[in-house]
């Protein structure tokens, strides 16, 4: 069964940069079988679509953050990760890594791991 | 395009419930829909995927439906327990982007 992780850092200052890691087990992330993503959740809000990774190697992301965001996979690793540049209290949330079988759109979610930006 | 949701629904126990999502544009049957359940201080679930199938270990008291003609999609579950509260959110596509709807808290 598909399993997902979050890692990296809680607390990231003002104006750095947000890196994130989801470790992907149960299956490769290479070929065609999924999709990556990371979504991000807000205090006391919604879900929030970042961007996604397409076995193409084509990234997608949301316009509000596509100046500011990278999505990159390490297959050697069985990782991919998100990248987020020029933070602020803004980007404040709980950051899930999703993986979505291509030919059915069957999601399976990471724990989440939250990230506060603060000096 | 964009998902609306009802921002709450509430129900008794052992009852039945819709929540629906609705699309703002185009035609909500063009690319699948997805239904996560959220609980409290934990992260998404999926209940229905490819608009009305249950991933193994869901209940048959979970069901999706897409209805074309109000361009929405359904999550009805039936036999409320406590245990149903939570946030549910309808997901889909619009080209290459994924779109969540805002989400619907559930109250037993």
């Amino acid at each position: 069964q598909l399993q997902l992780q979050e890692s990296g850092p809680g607390l990231v200052k003002p104006s750095e940069t947000l890196s994130l890691t989801c470790t992907v087990s149960g299956d490769s992330i290479s070929g065609s079988r999924y999709y990556w993503g990371w979504i991000r959740q807000p205090p006391g809000k919604g879900l929030e679509w970042i961007g996604s990774l397409y076995y193409t190697g084509i990234t997608y992301y949301t316009p509000s953050l596509k100046s500011r965001v990278t999505i990159s996979v390490d297959t050697s690793k069985n990782q991919f990760s998100l990248k987020l540049s020029s933070v602020t209290a803004a980007d404040t949330a709980v950051y899930f890594c999703l993986g979505v079988v291509v030919i059915n759109m069957l999601g399976q979610w990471g724990q989440g791991t939250q990230v506060t930006v603060s000096s | 395009f964009m998902l609306t949701q009802p921002h709450s629904v509430s129900e008794s126990p052992g009852k039945t419930v819709t929540i629906s999502c609705t699309g703002s544009s185009g035609s909500i049957a063009t690319n699948y829909v997805q239904w996560y359940q959220q609980r409290p201080g934990s992260a998404p679930t999926t209940v229905i995927y490819q608009n009305s199938l249950r991933p193994s270990g869901v209940p048959d008291r979970f069901s999706g439906s897409i209805d074309s003609s109000s361009n929405s999609a359904s999550l009805t579950i039936s036999g409320l327990k406590t245990d149903d509260e939570a946030d549910y959110y309808c997901q889909s596509h619009d080209s290459s982007k994924w779109v969540f709807g805002g989400g619907t808290k559930l109250t037993v």
